[in-house]
């Protein structure tokens, strides 16, 4: 079964870098993710999709501050220069034929 | 620009029914899938359905089937939820997404709108 794992939560400082990270299950890591980010009370809004060798393409007006990369098991969403708004939930979620889609737990960042 | 707005959400008893609607605009509607996908408060994300974009296929979480009903209008660039038997355990915002692709299953959702809130409960 296809599972998508989170850290609950992270924190990093103001101007700082911090790299999230989402966990395919075993069998699974060819499979590209997106990554979404919803601000407290809003809609979630798409960050990229991220493919298994690193390569992304981001949605409409995501700063380049924004970005992706895999390895193996793993695919991260790297957040530099941290803002105040960037202050969240990010979700992955992937998808497959005969697979319907799959969130992960989700990560909350605080930034300090 | 793309807008989807949601609409239709409220309070409903147990075993009632509700329909939501979702009005897109900023893109070719027919050209692309939807989905609708829902958050339980304080709770993750949940798929809950998906219409490709020309209507002839529909897909349901198994938490759904049998009691939701996605359907489109592609002129009036309108995707709806019709809820049936509704559980207290639909309690959430409800989500309607787009998606990249024009058949569901091959891309993620690029677009999303604010939600409408959907409550269960006698």
């Amino acid at each position: 079964q296809l599972v998508l794992t989170q850290s609950p939560s992270a924190s990093a400082s103001l101007g700082a870098s911090v790299k999230l990270t989402c966990t395919l299950t075993s069998g699974h890591y060819s499979f590209a993710i997106a990554w979404l980010q919803q601000q407290p009370e809003k809609g979630p809004r798409y960050l990229m999709k991220l493919n298994s060798d690193g390569s992304h393409i981001k949605g409409d007006g995501i700063p380049d501050r924004f970005s992706g990369s895999s390895s193996g098991a793993e695919r991260y969403l790297t957040i530099s220069s941290l803002q105040s708004d960037d202050e969240a939930d990010y979700y992955c979620q992937t998808w497959g034929t005969g697979i319907h889609d799959v969130f992960g737990g989700g990560t909350r960042l605080t930034v300090l | 620009e793309v807008q989807l707005l949601e609409s239709g959400g409220g309070l409903v008893q147990p075993g009632g029914s509700l329909r939501l609607s979702c009005a897109a605009s900023g893109f070719t509607f027919s050209t692309y899938a939807m989905n609708w996908v829902r958050q339980a408060p304080g709770k993750g994300l949940e798929w809950v359905s998906a219409i490709s974009g020309g209507g002839g296929m529909t897909y349901y979480a198994d938490s759904v089937k049998g009691r939701f009903t996605i359907s489109r209008d592609n002129p009036k660039k309108t995707l709806y939820l019709q809820m049936n038997s509704l559980r207290a355990a639909d309690t959430a915002v409800y989500y309607c997404a787009k998606d990249l692709g024009y058949n569901y299953g091959y891309e993620p959702f690029d677009w999303w709108g604010q939600g409408t809130l959907v409550t269960v409960s006698s």
